[in-house]
């Protein structure tokens, strides 16, 4: 298994303020992801995360407001630029193993913003 | 697109009833299923997936694809299984997932 850490796990920001997450893994991994998780709703996939690339964003997301980086194979960081209300989410970071193909998520980033 | 669906939001039984959890998804070759589930203050944890044809905590799910479903069941509801539990799918090699059906079992 992959243990995963993000930080900060929670936060309240001020409308048009940025915040970077980030998330740790304990050891390598092949695929690192970003998701977010808005109130009551499922998780949507933001944008998979490729080293020494730039990230693949889904439909409705984009690089400028959700800039991502990934310089190696533990760490990634998810920017969430020019906050509004409609950001306040939750944002989890998933890695898929070397060893195996099972997805592993982080404890989520809960935020919050006025 | 690839779609899963999970018509219930609120499923709510009685403990030691059956239950069943339903999810459909969107016909496209030879799917590879999952079931997650997220207990109360518990980051998401995978729960089953279709190719491991496994019982884990009672749980059983079967792939048909004639009818494109891939049902949660248990014969036995515990309060303990208690949660919110998606159903998910890969898609090349993202995991997209449903929108989630909140089980309560009642005492």
């Amino acid at each position: 298994s992959a243990v995963i850490s993000q930080k900060p796990s929670r936060d309240i920001c001020q409308r048009g303020t940025s915040l970077t997450i980030q998330c740790q893994v304990d050891s390598q991994v092949t695929m690192m992801f970003w998701y977010r998780q808005q109130p009551g709703q499922s998780l949507t996939l933001i944008a998979t995360a490729n080293q020494g690339s730039e990230a693949t964003y889904e439909s409705g997301f984009v690089i400028d407001k959700f800039p991502i980086s990934r310089p190696n194979l533990t760490f990634s960081t998810l920017t969430v630029s020019n906050m509004s209300p409609e950001d306040s989410s939750i944002y989890l970071c998933s890695v898929v193993p070397y060893e195996n193909n099972e997805q592993f998520f982080g404890p989520g980033t809960r935020l919050t913003v006025l | 697109a690839q779609r899963v669906t999970q018509p219930e939001k609120l499923l709510s039984v009685f403990k030691g009833a059956p239950v069943e959890l339903k999810c459909n998804y969107s016909y496209s070759g030879s799917p590879e299923l999952f079931w997650y589930v997220q207990y109360s203050r518990q980051r998401l944890q995978l729960l089953l997936r279709h190719i491991s044809r496994e019982s884990i905590k009672g749980f059983t799910a079967d792939l048909n694809k004639g009818e494109t479903s891939f049902h949660l069941k248990k014969p036995f509801a515990q309060e303990e299984d208690s949660a919110m539990y998606y159903c998910a799918r890969r898609v090349y090699d993202k995991v997209i997932f449903g929108p989630g059906t909140s089980l309560s079992v009642i005492p």
